[in-house]
């Protein structure tokens, strides 16, 4: 069956502009996750949804940084006036919904912010 | 709070060789531990997980790996290396405590097997 997929999958956005990254689950998985990964660096914890209801997100860096997945499917990354620090690889995870299920990644998208 | 320790950058080995990836962790309460591997512009591709019972867990492409609960490690093995494997692996951990809690992932070792 089809994993998750991201798109874009590479963006280069100009200091200061907005950006949409979006995040497609595999089919019938409650739970979503977003992690950034910065270069030479493991992923680390931005936010998590079980359904439409954002549970977690703790790990957003800012107020410019905000998720959405108003059907409990599809979500969305959007980061607000974007700044250098911003650039590294988003990358979107999904998985059934349980504390010991695997978690499945997608290709990620990477940001880089000129 | 939860922690993952990687503590080689880099790993060599010659192929045919076994390999060792090592990986130790911190958690309050008991750990579900997992290993993904990242080839370059990819995603991370699940390997295997170690959730409860048999300490020694078979994964994809023929790793396996061990926890150990007194040493606080759940180290990645494989007998026989093929060049193959040289990627990036990451060692992850999450803990049952607070339902379904987002992965703790640990800094990384590429792993570069040398033909």
């Amino acid at each position: 069956g089809a994993g998750v997929s991201q798109s874009p999958r590479y963006k280069v956005a100009k200091r200061g502009q907005d950006v949409a990254l979006r995040c497609d689950p595999i089919s019938g998985h409650v739970s979503l996750f977003w992690y950034q990964q910065a270069l030479g660096q493991g992923p680390e914890f931005l936010t998590y949804f079980q359904n439409e209801a954002q549970l977690d997100k703790s790990g957003l860096p800012s107020d410019r940084f905000f998720a959405e997945r108003p059907e409990g499917s599809v979500s969305t990354l959007k980061i607000q006036r974007t700044q250098q620090e911003d650039s590294a690889v988003y990358l979107c995870a999904s998985s059934p919904g349980l504390a010991a299920d695997t978690q499945y990644f997608g290709p990620g998208t990477r940001l880089t912010v000129l | 709070a939860q922690s993952v320790a990687q503590p080689e950058d880099q790993v060599n080995v010659a192929e045919g060789n076994p390999l060792t990836v090592k990986c130790t962790y911190s958690v309050s309460g008991n750990p579900y531990l997992f290993w993904y591997v990242q080839y370059p512009n990819r995603g991370l591709q699940f390997l295997l997980k170690y959730i409860t019972g048999d300490n020694l867990v078979k994964g994809s492409y023929g790793f396996e790996a061990e926890f150990n609960k007194s040493q606080t490690s759940f180290h990645l093995k494989k007998p026989s290396a093929l060049v193959s494997d040289s990627a990036l692996y990451f060692c992850a951990v999450s803990t049952a405590l607070s339902g379904n809690t987002p992965l703790v992932f640990g800094k990384g070792t590429r792993l570069s097997v040398i033909a």
